[in-house]
């Protein structure tokens, strides 16, 4: 079962430079997540979205976007990487809506650094 | 608001020793609390959980207990393995929010 799927799992970027981080699901759910992880700080939502076509701001959105491409895909851009943003991400699902209080399953995370 | 505080890592013991992760919770109204585990390299993983006051959550030898009146869900374990070597997390869900809140994880490392 190949679950939640990240890609790329590492990258280094430059200041100022963009990309975007990849994310599908194939147990056919309805909410994605995106979390970044801190020393320290455990798990902080970037953006979510309830469903496809639907997008809302988490905790700490500055300095991204997100696109929910089809009901499996989810993906995070950073358009002018900083070095705050170095971090590990995590792309997440769950079945039903956010308030359904269903267990989220986590992919192993994109490792990103920013010099 | 809401948050979650788990005691301080990293925590380390020798295999077959008792284990208590330590996680309490400020919340509005009735949340769903939980335990996620983090191994080397992974993402994370849910352990167990408890949606209601008095719950007990248990999985894999592990078990937490929802205690409305502490305001805690800490976890424990009778006996650890090396293999339980991992990154703990604690979280709440707010039906209030729809958010799921985390704790800052705390390492565990089990000796042979």
């Amino acid at each position: 079962n190949a679950g939640v799927t990240q890609t790329p799992k590492f990258q280094v970027l430059k200041t100022g430079q963009s990309m975007t981080l990849q994310c599908a699901q194939d147990m056919n759910h309805n909410s994605m997540y995106w979390y970044r992880q801190d020393p320290g700080m455990g798990l902080r939502l970037i953006y979510y979205s309830a469903s496809e076509g639907t997008t809302d701001k988490g905790e700490v959105p500055n300095g991204y976007n997100v696109s929910r491409l089809n009901k499996r895909e989810f993906s995070l851009r950073l358009e002018s990487a900083a070095p705050s943003q170095t971090s590990v991400y995590f792309c997440a699902s769950s079945e039903g809506g956010p308030t359904a209080n269903q267990p989220q399953h986590f992919g192993d995370g994109t490792r990103l650094s920013i010099l | 608001g809401n948050s979650v505080t788990q005691m301080e890592g990293p925590v380390t013991l020798s295999e077959e020793a008792f284990l208590t992760i330590n996680c309490t919770y400020t919340a509005t109204g009735y949340p769903s609390l939980f335990w996620y585990v983090q191994y080397p390299g992974e993402g994370l993983q849910l352990l167990l959980k408890a949606t209601k006051a008095d719950d007990k959550g248990s999985n894999k030898g592990f078990e937490a207990t929802y205690r409305k009146e502490t305001t805690s869900f800490h976890l424990e374990k009778g006996s650890v393995q090396v293999s339980d070597s991992a990154v703990y997390f604690c979280a709440l869900f707010s039906g209030n929010t729809g958010k799921l809140i985390f704790g800052q994880g705390t390492t565990l490392q089990v000796k042979p």
